[in-house]
C-alpha cells in the first residue's frame, strides 16, 4: 500500500525534553512537510522539503527542527524550546505541485 | 500576507438537505485552492482541487467553485448524509514556485439523521 505514515500516534513529552516524531512516505513524493494543529484552528506550516538535504522554515519553525537524510522520511523534533508543543502535528507530501497527501497525525501531550 | 476565511465555522443540518460551505481569501495571486475534509483525530483527504484558471470542480455530489477576482470558493454538497459529518477545511496555494499551502480554519459539519 502506498502512503504516509506517522508515529507515534500519541506522544508525552516531560519539560526540558526533546521529542522526534517520525513521517515517512513511500509515494516517492519529493516535497514533504509538516504542520501543527490546535483546537478549532487551522493548519500552520512548521517546515517544508522540497529535495532530499534541503528544508525551509514555515510560518512558525521556532522551536522546531527537521532533516532530511531520505526522499523517504521526513522526522520533526520538538525542542525544550517549544514552550507550548500539545498539538496536533500532521505531516504530508506531494509531487510536482499536486495536492498534498496527509498522514494520520501524531498528538502531542506535555506531562 | 495572505489570509483564508471560512464561515460559518459551525453547520448543522438535517439529512438530504443540500448545502453550501463558504471559502474566502485575501490574495487573489493563487496557484489553486483545495477543499479538504477532516474526521475527528485523524489527517486530512483531499476532496477537489481547483487550479487559478478554472471555475469549479466536481467529484459525486461535491461540487466546487472558485471566483479568484472576488477571493471567493463555495463547496456544495448536494443530498447530504450523516457520513458527510466531519470539518472541511479550504487552503490556498500562493503563486510564486513555493508549495505553500494557507488554511482556513475549517466548518465543522453535523448531518443529523
Amino acid at each position: 500500500d502506498g502512503g504516509i505514515t506517522q508515529s507515534p500516534k500519541y506522544l508525552f513529552r516531560k519539560e526540558g525534553q526533546n521529542v522526534t516524531l517520525s513521517c515517512e512516505q513511500n509515494l516517492n513524493h519529493d516535497a514533504m512537510y509538516w504542520y501543527r494543529q490546535d483546537p478549532g484552528q487551522g493548519l500552520r506550516l512548521i517546515y517544508y522539503s522540497q529535495i532530499v538535504n534541503d528544508f525551509q522554515k514555515g510560518d512558525i519553525a521556532e522551536g522546531y527542527s527537521v532533516s532530511r537524510e531520505k526522499k523517504e522520511s521526513f522526522p520533526l523534533t520538538v525542542t525544550s524550546a517549544q514552550k507550548n508543543p500539545t498539538a496536533f502535528y500532521l505531516c504530508a507530501s506531494s509531487y510536482g505541485g499536486r495536492t498534498q497527501y496527509f498522514g494520520p497525525g501524531t498528538r502531542l501531550l506535555v506531562l | 500576507k495572505q489570509e483564508v476565511t471560512q464561515i460559518p465555522a459551525a453547520l448543522s443540518v438535517p439529512e438530504g438537505e443540500n448545502l453550501v460551505l463558504n471559502c474566502s481569501f485575501t490574495d487573489s495571486a493563487i496557484y489553486n485552492l483545495q477543499w479538504f475534509r477532516q474526521d475527528p483525530g485523524k489527517g486530512l483527504t483531499s476532496l477537489l482541487l481547483i487550479q487559478s484558471s478554472q471555475r469549479e470542480q466536481t467529484s459525486g455530489r461535491l461540487n466546487a467553485s472558485l471566483d479568484k477576482s472576488s477571493g471567493r470558493s463555495t463547496l456544495y454538497i448536494a443530498a447530504s448524509q450523516p457520513g458527510d459529518s466531519a470539518t472541511y477545511l479550504c487552503a490556498v496555494k500562493v503563486q510564486g514556485g513555493s508549495e505553500k499551502l494557507v488554511f482556513g480554519k475549517g466548518t465543522k459539519l453535523t448531518v443529523n439523521p
